[in-house]
């Protein structure tokens, strides 16, 4: 079965950038969509964008300016960039596989996640 | 915040039905399938129902979902005590063009 293991680390200054990277394992990234959700400390989930494994991507509105998020088929990882960082995106982070529907032929994102990978604390501070 | 809202807790007592309501809009449960997680303390979420009242293979059927118009609702029947966890709705939101997901509900068993 699939499985999502994310990498990084786990403290971040402020200002600089957060990177991540996803490994899926026990499958192939191809044909799926995949995705960044994050939680905050105490809080609830937040999505904070996705991408096709053919590169194309869709993010947050409330992180767009902030956000990158790329694939590597041939690693089959996926990789998240969150620049100019604050204490305000210290939470736990999650990797998540996104379903899909297809509609005329067309592959679009479906609404739900799984599997999830176990996710990563990444703390802001100096 | 969450547009999809959701009440900050419940509660019920072994042996118990609950229920845990999601209200959101037209643009999102209105038009859209809704998806319930359920998160065990210190854990990733797990996909609990989809497209509003599937259950994943290995889902007890103790848990269903459903929807109405704008609102959904997850059902917990025959509570244990390894149900106590944070439960959230969520889906695809048009207007956001991207998943939204509504801020958690924690169920305690009494």
């Amino acid at each position: 079965q699939v499985q999502l293991q994310e990498s990084g680390p786990g403290l971040v200054k402020p200002s600089e950038t957060l990177s991540l990277t996803c490994t899926v394992s026990g499958g192939s990234i191809s044909s799926y969509y995949w995705s960044w959700i994050r939680q905050p400390p105490g809080k609830g989930l937040e999505w904070i964008g996705y991408i096709y494994y053919s590169g194309s991507t869709n993010y947050n509105p409330s992180l767009k300016s902030r956000v990158t998020i790329s694939v590597d088929t041939s690693k089959n990882q996926f990789s998240l960039k969150l620049s100019s960082v604050t204490a305000a995106d210290t939470a736990v982070y999650y990797c998540a596989r996104m379903g899909s529907i297809t509609i005329f032929g067309v592959v679009n994102p479906g609404g739900w996640f799984d599997p999830w990978g176990q996710g990563t604390l990444v703390t802001v501070s100096s | 915040q969450s547009v999809l809202t959701q009440p900050p807790s419940a509660s019920g007592t072994p042996g118990q039905r609950v229920t845990i309501s999601c209200s959101g809009s037209s643009s999102n449960i209105g038009s859209n399938y809704v998806y319930w997680y359920q998160q065990l303390p210190g854990t990733a979420p797990k996909l609990l129902i989809y497209r509003n009242n599937q259950r994943p293979s290995g889902v007890p059927d103790r848990f269903s979902g459903s929807k109405s118009g704008t609102s959904a609702s997850l059902a917990i029947s025959g509570l244990r005590s390894e149900d106590e966890a944070d439960y959230y709705c969520a889906a695809w939101d048009d207007s956001l063009s991207g998943p939204l997901f509504g801020g958690g509900t924690k169920l305690t068993v009494l």
